[in-house]
């Protein structure tokens, strides 16, 4: 079943914060987040493995709480090139096939 | 190294005929996924790979959706008797192992049936 992510669509101006949040019905492994920028592929922003941990990558870091079964993407001081349409997979055990959300539409304005 | 290739990056193609879209992995992956995504939606899950069996077909939509990989490396997804419903990116990603490793995507196969 695919995860629910929310916002669906948000606007920022540059240097704000943004949290993007994933949750699933289903127990979780590992949550997967790519970003995808307009007419490209999606590209890796990061794993987090069951376990609760927390991740960073940059100005960009995740959390998993897995118990809730919900993942939170957090971009802070955000910049122009932070636009675009953030996925999160998600991983339940034993099926090794992740199956990613609908997407939550980012753009960052001057 | 060289990346995840995908071909023809477009194809155009009349309701009723078959098509083939192909995946080059990278080398050494063994693990590839088939997504499919229509325009501003999400990324649809199809089928992936291990190796050359699929232990995962769930996605595929209908029976006119196939796939087959060889030798552990290049897989084709065939549509046959498409239907404009098929129009679509199909993005292909291939990763070291199936599951909770990092999927690198291909740039997609432009899918327009008319």
């Amino acid at each position: 079943q695919q995860p629910v992510q929310s916002p669906q669509a948000v606007i920022l101006r540059e240097g704000e914060d943004a949290v993007i949040n994933c949750s699933s019905s289903k127990a979780l492994y590992s949550v997967h987040w790519y970003r995808q920028k307009h007419g490209e592929a999606p590209v890796f922003l990061m794993i987090l493995l069951k376990g609760g941990e927390q991740k960073g990558h940059d100005k960009i870091s995740a959390s998993f709480n897995e118990k809730k079964q919900q993942s939170s993407l957090y971009l802070t001081a955000s910049q122009l090139s932070y636009s675009g349409t953030y996925f999160c997979g998600t991983e339940s055990g034993g099926y090794q096939k992740v199956t990613f959300g609908t997407g939550t539409k980012l753009q960052v304005i001057p | 190294g060289a990346g995840v290739s995908q071909s023809p990056s477009n194809k155009v193609t009349e309701k009723g005929k078959d098509v083939e879209l192909r995946c080059d992995p990278i080398s050494g992956h063994t693990a590839l996924y088939w997504y499919r995504q229509s325009l501003g939606q999400g990324l649809e899950f199809l089928i992936y790979f291990q190796g050359n069996s699929a232990p995962d077909k769930s996605g595929l939509p209908s029976d006119r959706f196939s796939a087959e990989r060889t030798g552990g490396s290049v897989s084709t997804l065939t549509i046959q008797r498409t239907q404009q419903e098929d129009s679509a990116v199909y993005l292909c990603a291939s990763s070291y192992s199936p599951g909770s490793y990092e999927q690198y995507f291909g740039p997609g196969t432009r899918l327009t049936v008319t």
